[in-house]
């Protein structure tokens, strides 16, 4: 069955730099790669998601890529602000309305003013 | 706009007992999907429901059980608790296939003692 290995686990960064967490699937049947973010006390938030016949996706600070061949895709945060501290997660799955998604074990991402 | 809902917040049980988790999708949201997060195992995929029906289901035991109402509202039961369920259990909900789970509820948080 599918996994999905999502690096690193804790990440510190200076308000204004770049954060990056990537994650790799084993699954090449895949097509469906959607990232989370979850703040303290409530559930996961879908905040991008890139499908399998794209490269890459972006909204406003936000960037997801996608390496079919080597199998990993990576969330790309720019211009980091603190309201972006929360732990994210990547998940994949071989079509998103099954819901059967797999999920990483999440980044703890922490933006310091 | 609500977004999902979930009750109770925190259900504390007794190893043996049942436990009835009860989730509301947002409005016009017809599929519900339900989560476990367990600590250390990050978030692992229950059920899907949708119209009404069970479209697919996640590797859990049979004990793990649900259904959708009418309404589009579900509900989780988990029977014979084992000390192993103590979770945060996610319901999230989505309003067209294909889309996936993108709006996920507070949770339930679950102890068995």
């Amino acid at each position: 069955g599918e996994n999905v290995e999502q690096h690193p686990s804790t990440l510190s960064v200076q308000e204004g730099d770049s954060a990056v967490i990537k994650c790799t699937y084993s699954d090449s049947a895949s097509n469906y790669f959607p990232w989370y973010k979850q703040e303290l006390g409530k559930g996961p938030q879908l905040i991008i998601d890139i499908r399998s016949n794209v490269g890459e996706k972006k909204d406003q600070r936000i960037a997801v890529t996608l390496n079919k061949t080597a199998k990993h895709f990576s969330l790309h945060i720019t211009e980091t602000q603190p309201e972006d501290s929360a732990v994210y997660f990547c998940a994949a799955s071989r079509g998103g309305s099954q819901g059967n998604l797999i999920f990483g074990k999440g980044t703890k991402l922490s933006v310091k003013p | 706009e609500a977004g999902v809902t979930q009750s109770p917040t925190h259900l504390i049980k007794t190893r043996g007992q049942q436990a009835t988790l009860r989730c509301s999708p947002i409005s016009g949201h017809t599929s519900v999907y339900w989560y476990q997060q367990a600590l250390g195992l990050g978030l692992q995929f229950l059920l899907w429901y949708d119209e009404g029906e069970e479209r697919n289901r996640g590797n859990f035991p049979p004990r793990f059980s649900g259904r959708q109402f009418p309404n589009y509202s579900s509900e989780l039961n988990v029977n014979a608790l084992e000390l192993e369920d103590s979770a945060l259990y996610l319901c999230a909900s989505s309003s067209a296939p294909g889309a996936g789970p993108a709006f996920f509820g507070q949770g339930t948080r679950l102890t068995v003692v």
